[in-house]
């Protein structure tokens, strides 16, 4: 079994569509995280939802709308595409919220999802 | 700020020699340090991390790495590289007060010569 699985896993679109990204994790998780890998392989953090609310939100612009129907799932939705949005997005998520008793600073990550746009 | 720095986006060692990737952190409290390894087209996995514990931390593979709080780094090593230990390692530093963000260093990739 998978413990994070993103879908897709290669997006290929033109600009100004708009597109999603799901994330679903299996291991009981609080905690979600979207990550942007550019094309340097710089890994940079963009959001994370813990139990469906909204924790962090790193300046991306607001093109980019993270939902978390429920604390399994974070999905990226992404509307009027732009060429700087090609990256591969990473899906991640960690057992409790920083500080809390549980919390080991562990990130599970999923195996990424390329977007390309053209 | 927290902040992470790999020194070297580039190492290439022979099959069977020593590896050795740096990393240094900055961090006005004490960090949790981690390194992760991502092979092509996969996402990244945990090698080992440091949380407060013993300085020395071993983890997968064969790798370790040590925590050095003087010198603000924690360089992963491997005393023997193998052909399958070719990819990217990314070092990260987080800590109770970052709402749990890693915040990763700009990887290294490590090339194994037969």
């Amino acid at each position: 079994d998978t413990a994070v699985s993103q879908t897709p896993k290669y997006l290929v679109t033109q600009m100004g569509n708009d597109k999603s990204i799901k994330c679903e994790q299996n291991l009981g998780h609080d905690t979600m995280y979207w990550y942007k890998q550019d094309s340097k392989k710089f890994l940079k953090i963009m959001f994370s939802y813990n139990n469906k609310e909204l924790i962090i939100n790193e300046t991306v612009p607001n093109r980019f709308s993270p939902k978390s129907p429920d604390k399994a799932h974070l999905n990226l939705h992404i509307n009027s595409l732009e060429l700087g949005d090609s990256a591969v997005y990473f899906c991640a998520s960690s057992q409790a919220l920083a500080g809390g008793p549980r919390w080991t600073g562990e990130l599970f990550f999923g195996e990424g999802s390329r977007l390309t746009v053209l | 700020a927290q902040s992470v720095t790999q020194l070297g986006s580039h190492v290439s060692v022979s099959e069977g020699a020593l590896v050795l990737l740096r990393c240094n952190y900055s961090s006005s409290v004490p960090p949790y340090l981690f390194w992760y390894v991502q092979y092509p087209n996969q996402g990244l996995q945990l090698l080992l991390k440091y949380t407060s514990a013993a300085t020395l931390v071993k983890g997968i593979n064969g790798f370790e790495a040590e925590f050095k709080k003087s010198e603000t780094s924690f360089h992963l090593t491997k005393p023997s590289a193998h052909m399958s230990d070719a990819a990217e390692y990314f070092c990260a530093v987080t800590n109770y007060n970052q709402g749990g963000k890693l915040i990763f260093g700009q990887g290294t990739e490590l090339s194994v010569k037969p």
